[in-house]
């Protein structure tokens, strides 16, 4: 099956730092990507759409120039959280969209982020 | 604004148990559902994905249904183990690939 890995796994930063989490398909072209939120005891929120090639899509309360998002390739995909603050600390996860024949969505594993 | 809900929010049974989990979405014009499972602090894992054309779905103890005119899903799952222990999330996809996930479900099985 369809494969997304996030790097890093986790990370701890200091309040003010910017963080940067990659997101890949290791065994599909992904014209689209999607990055998603889970505060504690939550459920996924959709961030924003990402497109390859173009500029990301946000859902409303999210800001953009917060949440830099960049989609260079057909398989990779990467989140900056930028002057990240406690309130950032939350679990993101990725996802991929495989047009084949499902048009589905394959999941990363997620990254937590605890900012200090 | 599609809304999609489970119940019960947390689920307490005995090893052995057979089970349900429901799942609720306004969504008329659903593309697929996928059932997932999450463990505490992890990722997601993808259990079952039911396309809108199909009625169900089975993977060894696991059986996922859904129903597009009552707007319902379930995932039913045979004789409980321990290790199935974890949060079920359910996820509409409403085309365009618009995905909204339920409250979860929080299963604890005992020993």
């Amino acid at each position: 099956g369809a494969v997304v890995s996030q790097h890093p796994s986790w990370v701890i930063c200091k309040s003010g730092t910017s963080v940067k989490i990659e997101c890949r398909s290791l065994d599909f072209q992904a014209t689209t990507m999607f990055w998603y939120r889970q505060f504690p005891k939550q459920s996924l929120m959709l961030m924003a759409t990402s497109n390859e090639g173009s500029k990301a899509t946000y859902e409303q309360g999210v800001e953009k120039d917060k949440f830099l998002i960049n989609h260079a390739s057909l398989t990779l995909s990467t989140l900056t959280v930028t002057s990240a603050h406690p309130e950032d600390s939350s679990f993101y996860i990725c996802s991929a969209r495989d047009r084949g024949w499902t048009d589905t969505q394959y999941f990363g594993p997620g990254t937590r982020l605890t900012v200090l | 604004k599609q809304e999609v809900t489970q119940i019960p929010a947390a689920l307490s049974v005995p090893e052995g148990e057979n089970l349900v989990l429901n799942c609720s979405f306004t969504d008329s014009a659903i593309y697929n559902l996928q059932w997932f499972r999450q463990d505490p602090g992890k990722g997601l894992t993808s259990l079952l994905l039911i396309q809108s054309s199909q009625r169900e779905q089975t993977s060894g103890r696991l059986n996922a249904s859904l129903d597009k005119s009552s707007g319902r899903s379930t995932l039913y799952i045979a004789a409980s183990q321990p290790g199935d222990s974890a949060t079920y999330l359910c996820a509409e996809n409403g085309g365009y690939q618009k995905v909204t996930f339920g409250t979860g479900t929080k299963l604890q099985v005992i020993p």
